[in-house]
């Protein structure tokens, strides 16, 4: 059963445009949200995070916006480079626990120039 | 000066063979993870060890055994190698028990298994 649903699969952006990547979840006991890049060839790094307790967080062009009631959370990366080409990777758990790690299944956004 | 290495980073195997992964991190974390990824880019994890203690360990065949000597090391033994095992293995940290907004997860470059 997944538990985080992203979308869309794949992203195609133009340079200086808005990248905006979705994710869904079920689980109402999930307070920690974060989003993972992923460039081929390496791991998945830490891009940016958000609890619960806040509708949006903002780190330089990268911003997470989260909807509570909806259970929807987004990352929108304003002003799109090349460089930010890779596999974005939302995900969710319950902190304090052992609770896993759920990741959704990927975006993989391409900007071109 | 790298956080989390896995080695090796590509491993070319036949059906039915053993082989290891390993994996240390220098960032002090409590708690090692391995991860697969499939050829669609699916991340599931496998284990976890804190202080090397098993604490996660989800349904993955009896052919697949973890072993963490130390907290800093947590290596991945895949006996009786099947077609299916083909993936991408990474390994990974965190500072403390579980994944948090105060213990992120510190992923490697991962290992690229290919079984043929």
């Amino acid at each position: 059963q997944q538990q985080v649903k992203q979308s869309p699969q794949s992203l195609i952006v133009q340079k200086g445009g808005i990248s905006i990547i979705n994710c869904a979840y079920e689980n109402t006991a999930f307070d920690y949200f974060p989003w993972y890049q992923q460039f081929p060839g390496k791991g998945p790094a830490l891009l940016i995070a958000i609890r619960p307790d806040v509708s949006e967080k903002k780190e330089g062009r990268f911003t997470i916006s989260f909807n509570k009631s909806a259970k929807q959370f987004s990352l929108h990366i304003m002003d799109s480079q090349p460089g930010d080409s890779a596999t974005y990777f939302c995900a969710a758990t319950t902190q304090g626990g052992s609770e896993k790690l759920v990741f959704g299944k990927g975006t993989k956004l391409t900007v071109n120039p | 000066d790298t956080a989390v290495s896995q080695t090796p980073k590509y491993l070319v195997t036949q059906m039915g063979n053993d082989k290891s992964i390993k994996c240390e991190q220098n960032l002090g974390h409590d708690t090692m993870y391995w991860y697969k990824q499939d050829s669609k880019k699916f991340l599931k994890i496998m284990f976890s060890y804190n202080n090397k203690e098993l604490i996660i360990n989800e349904t993955v065949p009896n052919r697949f055994s973890p072993k963490s000597p130390d907290k800093a090391h947590l290596n991945l033994h895949i006996n009786s190698l099947e077609l299916g095992d083909s993936a991408v293995y990474f390994c990974a940290s965190s500072p403390y028990r579980d994944s948090s907004y105060n213990s992120p997860l510190h992923f490697g470059n991962g290992t690229r298994l290919t079984v043929t």
